[in-house]
């Protein structure tokens, strides 16, 4: 069964600090791993697409990695904002289009102060 | 804005009554999703267009869920007869179909339902 597991379920942690939020999957066939931003009350946005041949990818203080082998992958948050408080939603994509996307519960970060 | 735009924002219904959604897409787009989220959940898909060609639709919950994009630009979901498990956010997606496998999908901000 195709299936996204993300941990922790939530995370608090204070302003300044990294962390790192992890999933794993066991979708096939594999397309692509991405990762989106979900604030409370919107819709998720995009963070980084990743293929099966890249295993890091940046968008600003978001790291993606992804290791293809053992199926899993990685968000690294660096010098968290109080911004950063939000839902991160790990999906993993069976074909080129979206209606193979296979989400993640998320997991919910929250930054204080 | 030119973003993903749906409307409306939220909705309360009773029970038995039917609900309509719409959703304005990025003008390029030529593809439309509908998704559902529950609660601690991710998005759940339900259905897909392409321009107005409605390419998926076997992941619609029951035949109390209709949706139709009849010009290829904005889209509507319908939902007859709610029930109170209908209650969730309903979320449209769109992209451009790029031949790619990094096809970028833009979320709107959804439609709160609330079945009492």
């Amino acid at each position: 069964k195709n299936q996204v597991e993300q941990s922790p379920q939530s995370l608090i942690i204070l302003e300044g600090k990294n962390c790192t939020l992890q999933c794993n999957y066991t979708v096939s066939p594999f397309s692509n791993l991405r990762w989106y931003k979900q604030d409370t009350g919107r819709g998720p946005v995009s963070l980084t697409i990743m293929t099966f041949s890249e295993n890091t990818k940046s968008n600003g203080r978001y790291t993606a990695t992804l290791d293809a082998d053992t199926k899993q992958s990685s968000l690294h948050i660096t010098a968290s904002q109080l911004s950063d408080s939000a839902s991160y939603i790990c999906v993993v994509s069976a074909d080129q289009a979206g209606t193979a996307l296979i989400f993640g519960k998320g997991t919910t970060l929250s930054v204080s102060s | 804005d030119t973003g993903v735009s749906q409307d409306p924002r939220h909705k309360i219904t009773k029970r038995g009554q039917n609900v309509t959604f719409r959703c304005d897409p990025i003008s390029e787009h030529n593809r439309l999703y509908w998704y559902r989220q529950t609660l601690g959940q991710g998005p759940e898909f339900l259905t897909y267009f392409q321009n107005e060609a409605q390419l998926e639709k076997s992941r619609l919950l029951s035949d109390r869920f209709s949706a139709e994009r009849p010009k290829g630009s904005f889209s509507t979901l319908e939902i007859q007869r709610t029930e109170q498990g209908d209650s969730a956010m309903y979320l449209c997606a769109s992209s451009l179909a790029s031949g790619t496998i990094n096809e970028k999908l833009f979320f709107g901000s959804g439609t709160q339902l609330s079945v009492l």
